[in-house]
């Protein structure tokens, strides 16, 4: 089955300090989606991506989407102690809207 | 708030029996999904109802069903619990079971097995 791997798989950073986190697939994806959970709650969609190249800001967040559409990564600029949870890229399965979520990174933000 | 909402938030049973988890999905959802979420991992897909057929099932065994009703509301039956199935159980609806509509997640329920 389809397979997405994410990296790192956990990073503490100093608030203030930017985080990257990297989402690839070996299979050319149509679509990506970014979801943050935050520690004791349920995934909270951020966003989708679906052209190649595509580059999307929210606030601190920017999200992009590899050309070759097998790699994704979400970069937040000047973390806050808000940001800490888990970030999850997923994506969807054609045929019946089946989320595949890769393996999740975990930030904790440090004040 | 995703106007999804599932119950109960926590249920705590023991190996060998059965549960029922419900979700009610935003009105006019017609899709309902349902994950598993073991600690520490990303969600796991266990199947998808779209207007009360099932339209797609993930790697679970049998004794993980499900049922949708007319008023937006779902459930998910696991017999026979084992140990394993201790996990956080997420449901998501969504208008249409289509890449272009978002799924939105209810707040869970937390199930512990003994």
């Amino acid at each position: 089955g389809q397979q997405v791997m994410q990296i790192p798989q956990y990073q503490h950073v100093q608030e203030g300090e930017d985080f990257t986190t990297y989402c690839n697939s070996s299979t050319t994806l149509s679509n990506i989606q970014w979801y943050k959970q935050r520690p004791g709650g349920h995934p909270v969609f951020l966003i989708q991506l679906v052209k190649s190249g595509e580059v999307k800001k929210q606030k601190r967040l920017t999200f992009q989407f590899g050309e070759a559409k097998k790699n994704s990564s979400l970069h937040i600029t000047a973390t806050q102690t808000t940001d800490v949870g888990t970030y999850f890229c997923a994506v969807m399965n054609t045929g019946f809207q089946k989320l595949v979520f890769g393996t999740g990174t975990r930030l904790l933000v440090s004040p | 708030e995703t106007g999804v909402t599932q119950s109960p938030t926590h249920l705590i049973k023991t190996r060998g029996q059965q549960v029922t988890l419900r979700c009610s999905s935003q009105s006019g959802h017609n899709t309902v999904s349902w994950y598993q979420q073991a600690l520490g991992q990303g969600p796991q897909f266990i199947f998808q109802y779209y207007r009360e057929e099932e339209n797609g099932r993930g790697n679970f065994p049998p004794r993980f069903s499900g049922l949708q009703f007319p008023n937006y509301s779902s459930e998910l039956n696991v017999n026979a619990l084992e140990l394993d199935d201790s996990a956080l159980y997420l449901c998501a609806s969504s208008l249409e079971p289509l890449e272009s509509y978002e799924q939105y997640f209810g707040p869970g329920t937390r199930l512990t097995v003994t």
